[in-house]
């Protein structure tokens, strides 16, 4: 009943691969987020998608593209993989969004960890 | 720019004491304000938010402190326990659309039995 749940939990790769990671929320939010968490801890937010539309896009490279089949799921893909792009990925989901309203709380997913060789 | 700054990034404490984590934003629009704890190899978790028409919020042992004015923001730990030893992430909700939240750099709070 894990209610933010991330696969694989842990990825290893060599660069130029390309690479996914899925997300799955079972909260009935509506919206969706992939934050980037590095080395130093740093939280960076790079997309999100409210009701399956992209709504935030942080400048992040194109080799980034993110993909909302429904709005339970938010999958992330990652096309010729950098040292760089090693770091924990999570998806977050939260129930509000809309002019005026704040995000709400976040609730994270166990965090993927990408190690990029 | 959107920006939040966080201090300390480390803080040491011994068990009992009191710890006070301090965070800026540049947005006078940002109404919102949350709290999360991450200990080692876990997710981020919310442990306490508040909203700009409050001032203080409480919930035990920890309280977050508003000033819009300043556009600064403050968690308080009381009594602090070994088992609080984590990175602390404060964070400002941005506006411009849609909301999204920007985090603070994190403080690793150490409290020593």
């Amino acid at each position: 009943d894990t209610a933010v749940s991330q696969t694989p939990k842990y990825l290893v790769t060599q660069m130029g691969n390309d690479k996914s990671i899925k997300c799955e929320q079972n909260l009935g939010h509506d919206t969706m987020y992939w934050y980037k968490q590095d080395s130093k801890k740093f939280l960076k937010i790079m997309f999100s998608y409210n009701n399956k539309e992209l709504i935030i896009n942080e400048t992040v490279p194109n080799r980034f593209s993110p993909k909302s089949p429904d709005k339970a799921h938010l999958n992330l893909h990652i096309n010729s993989l950098e040292l760089g792009d090693s770091a924990v990925y999570f998806c977050a989901s939260s129930p509000r969004q809309g002019a005026g309203r704040d995000t709400g709380e976040l609730f994270f997913g166990e965090g993927s960890r990408l190690t990029v060789l | 720019g959107e920006n939040v700054e966080q201090h300390p990034s480390t803080l040491s404490v011994q068990e009992g004491d009191s710890a006070v984590i301090k965070c800026t934003y540049s947005d006078s629009a940002s109404n919102y304000f949350p709290w999360y704890k991450q200990e080692l190899g876990k997710r981020p978790q919310l442990i306490i938010d508040i909203r700009s028409n409050v001032g203080e919020k409480k919930d035990q042992r920890i309280a977050v402190t508003l000033n819009k004015t300043a556009k600064h923001f403050s968690l308080h730990i009381t009594e602090t326990q070994p088992e609080d030893s984590a990175v602390y992430f404060c964070a400002a909700s941005f506006s411009g659309g849609y909301n999204k939240l920007i985090f603070g750099a994190g403080t690793r709070l150490a409290v020593h039995p």
